[in-house]
């Protein structure tokens, strides 16, 4: 069974880079789509982008210009840089898992990141 | 604003029938398969319904999912109380060469 898990600062100052890790075990990352995806407190969820094919990338046009997704074969694990951040960046950042048709089937628990001086 | 669109609120009483609505476009709905989530407060959200209607193995068939044209719906029968949650619709956007798109989710009240 995949499991994911996401790891990294939970607070950034504006202007920042926030930078965030997952960890995939129970499946290998060179398969599949891996997925951001972020819901600020008390709102719905954003599609960020994600990473497949070992390195290819897609992002949300709205965050196109400030977001880096690549992954660590090696480790097993994919990150997710989004530069100049604001308090509007606040927000619970999940890894995801899609691809065969199941888009968005595994999930991580979530980690809250707040944007703040 | 959600590309996709959703009530805010729905509700039922233990044993009923409820459905979510979600609606959206040619470029989104129209013309790609619909997928559901369920959001438990302060948890993850879960895998409910994949292309329109399958449900991964897990799922009970209380859940039902269906797409006619640019909307869809997520039926859940037999209402239970673990069913209150928030539930989000997603589906593939072919404009700006590709994205994906969320409802603004619907938080499902049992009384």
């Amino acid at each position: 069974q995949v499991q994911l898990q996401e790891s990294g600062p939970g607070l950034v100052k504006p202007s920042e880079t926030l930078s965030l890790t997952c960890t995939v075990s129970g499946a290998s990352i060179t398969s599949h789509y891996w997925c951001w995806i972020r819901q600020p407190p008390g709102k719905g969820l954003e599609w960020i982008g994600y990473v497949y094919d070992s390195g290819s990338t897609r992002y949300h046009p709205s965050l196109r210009s400030r977001v880096t997704i690549s992954v660590d074969t090696s480790k097993n694990q994919f990150s997710l840089k989004l530069s100049s951040v604001t308090a509007a960046d606040t927000a619970v950042y999940y890894c995801a898992r899609a691809g065969g048709g199941r888009p968005f089937d595994s999930w991580g628990q979530g980690t809250l990141v707040t944007v703040s001086s | 604003q959600s590309v996709l669109t959703q009530p805010p609120s729905a509700s039922g009483t233990p044993g009923q029938r409820v459905t979510i609505s979600c609606s959206g476009s040619s470029s989104n709905i129209g013309s790609n398969s619909v997928n559901w989530y369920q959001q438990l407060p302060g948890t993850a959200p879960k895998f409910l319904i994949y292309s329109n209607n399958q449900r991964p193995s897990g799922v009970p068939d209380r859940f039902s999912g269906s797409k006619s044209g640019t909307s869809a719906s997520l039926a859940i029968s037999g209402l239970q109380s673990e069913d209150e949650a928030d539930y989000y619709c997603a589906a593939w956007d072919d404009s700006l060469n590709g994205f994906w798109v969320f409802g603004g989710g619907t938080k499902l009240t049992v009384l």
